[in-house]
């Protein structure tokens, strides 16, 4: 089955780039990556997504390599309320999201 | 992108009950998902519900346990049968929109 690996845990300063990795060797070439971030026990929050190209939108940017092997979310100016579990996710055959263990960021002041 | 209620946001109950989960959204969907959040873990995909047809389980995940309703494009149900502290979690409904996939904000659930 599709996976993804992330580290469990980093930490960032407040104001400072946030770059979180993903891991997904065994992505094939129609499942898009997707980036979720879970704060308190809620409900996951959408971030970004993407297939081939970097993507950018108003809460982040997605980069994917040129293999599709890996990518990384950047979150330009971490803030406090930007701790939460980052989670990497394939989207596989009939919307199905495999979602991985997910990271948890840290933001410091 | 869509807006799900669901409900009860969080129950405790006895082990051998059972317990029914509401997800209501504000607009018709095709598709709606299941999912399970154990303590302190991610999230695990239980089944995906279509209107009109029987639901598609994951592997690991049976009716019998888990039965779900779809009667129209905008509610499901999620039953949790002969509960046991096992099946302490969080459990979440999810549509596809755009430009990705909403969450509810989940049902805690603890058996004792």
């Amino acid at each position: 089955d599709a996976k993804t690996t992330q580290p469990t845990s980093m930490d960032c300063a407040e104001g400072r780039a946030a770059n979180l990795p993903c891991n997904h060797s065994t992505i094939s070439g129609n499942e898009y990556v997707y980036w979720y971030r879970q704060i308190h026990s809620q409900g996951p929050q959408y971030i970004i997504h993407g297939l081939k190209n970097n993507e950018t939108n108003e809460m982040a940017s997605l980069i994917i390599t040129e293999d599709r092997k890996s990518s990384t979310l950047i979150l330009p100016h971490a803030t406090l309320r930007d701790t939460a579990v980052y989670y990497c996710i394939f989207e596989t055959s009939g919307s199905r999201l495999t979602f991985g263990e997910g990271t948890q960021l840290t933001v410091n002041p | 992108s869509a807006v799900i209620s669901q409900k009860p946001s969080r129950d405790i109950c006895q082990r051998g009950t059972s317990l029914t989960i509401q997800c209501q959204v504000d607009s018709q969907v095709t598709m709606m998902f299941w999912y399970r959040q154990q303590p302190g873990q991610s999230l695990t995909l239980i089944a995906t519900a279509n209107q009109g047809s029987e639901a598609t389980y994951e592997s690991g995940f049976v009716i019998d346990k888990f039965p779900i309703s779809r009667p129209n494009l905008t509610f499901s149900t999620l039953t949790v049968s002969n509960m046991s502290p096992e099946d302490s979690s969080i459990y979440l409904c999810s549509v596809a929109g755009f430009p990705g996939y909403t969450f509810g904000s989940g049902t805690r659930l603890t058996v004792v």
